[in-house]
């Protein structure tokens, strides 16, 4: 039972548009969703978090979105840059609660 | 500041043979310990947590077993390997509720 999807695999991008990464969940007692960033044969990092008290909040280039009636959030890294092109995973936990992945989006950004 | 290490970064073993992976962190005390694993189209899968020493939640049945000797050291195991173990295997750690923090994780490759 996946409790985190996402359901696009891959996504592509120009470099200096928006991206829009897509995360929906099925637990409604999630309350903490986090984004994190990963490159091949390296560990995931940290992008951005936002508690469900929250429908957006924004670090930079990064914003999240969440919209706890559907279930759903989004980040969006706008403007897009070469470096941003990696495996991102959206994240989720309940309270006091271990963190549940999704199976992760690769983003290509293109010149 | 919080550091976690884990080793070896590669491995290649032959089915059947055993395996120890070891995670140790440094800077913090009592930390909640993760093993995950990201296989082909599988993301990050959870496959075990540890809450405290001793204390160890498996998430999947598998082929592998976790132990906590002490408060700062993770390790994951196993007496025989097979195929399907292989995988990028990384260990992370958090205090509950909040983000975690990856190491640089293992690529294991069973022949």
């Amino acid at each position: 039972d996946q409790q985190v999807k996402q359901n696009s695999p891959s996504l592509s991008v120009q470099e200096g548009r928006i991206s829009i990464l897509n995360c929906d969940y099925t637990n409604s007692m999630f309350d903490y969703f986090l984004w994190y960033k990963k490159y091949p044969a390296e560990g995931p990092t940290f992008l951005i978090s936002i508690s469900s008290i929250k429908d957006k909040n924004e670090d930079g280039r990064f914003t999240v979105f969440l919209n706890k009636s559907a279930k759903h959030l989004s980040l969006h890294i706008v403007p897009s840059q070469p470096g941003d092109s990696a495996v991102y995973f959206c994240a989720a936990s309940a309270i006091d609660d271990k963190i549940i992945f999704g199976k992760g989006t690769r983003l290509h950004i293109l010149p | 500041s919080q550091t976690i290490h884990q080793w070896p970064a590669t491995l290649v073993q032959p089915v059947g043979s055993p395996l120890s992976l070891e995670c140790t962190v440094e800077g913090t005390s009592n930390p909640n310990l993760y093993w995950y694993r990201q296989a082909a189209g599988r993301g990050l899968q959870l496959l075990f947590y540890s809450v405290g020493i001793g204390q160890i939640s498996s998430e999947v049945p598998q082929n592998l077993s976790a132990s906590r000797p002490q408060d700062r050291q993770f390790i994951l195991s196993s007496k025989k390997l097979l195929l399907s173990d292989s995988g990028f295997y990384l260990c992370a750690w958090n205090y509950l509720g909040e983000k975690l923090f990856f190491g640089s994780g293992t690529q294991l490759s069973v022949l």
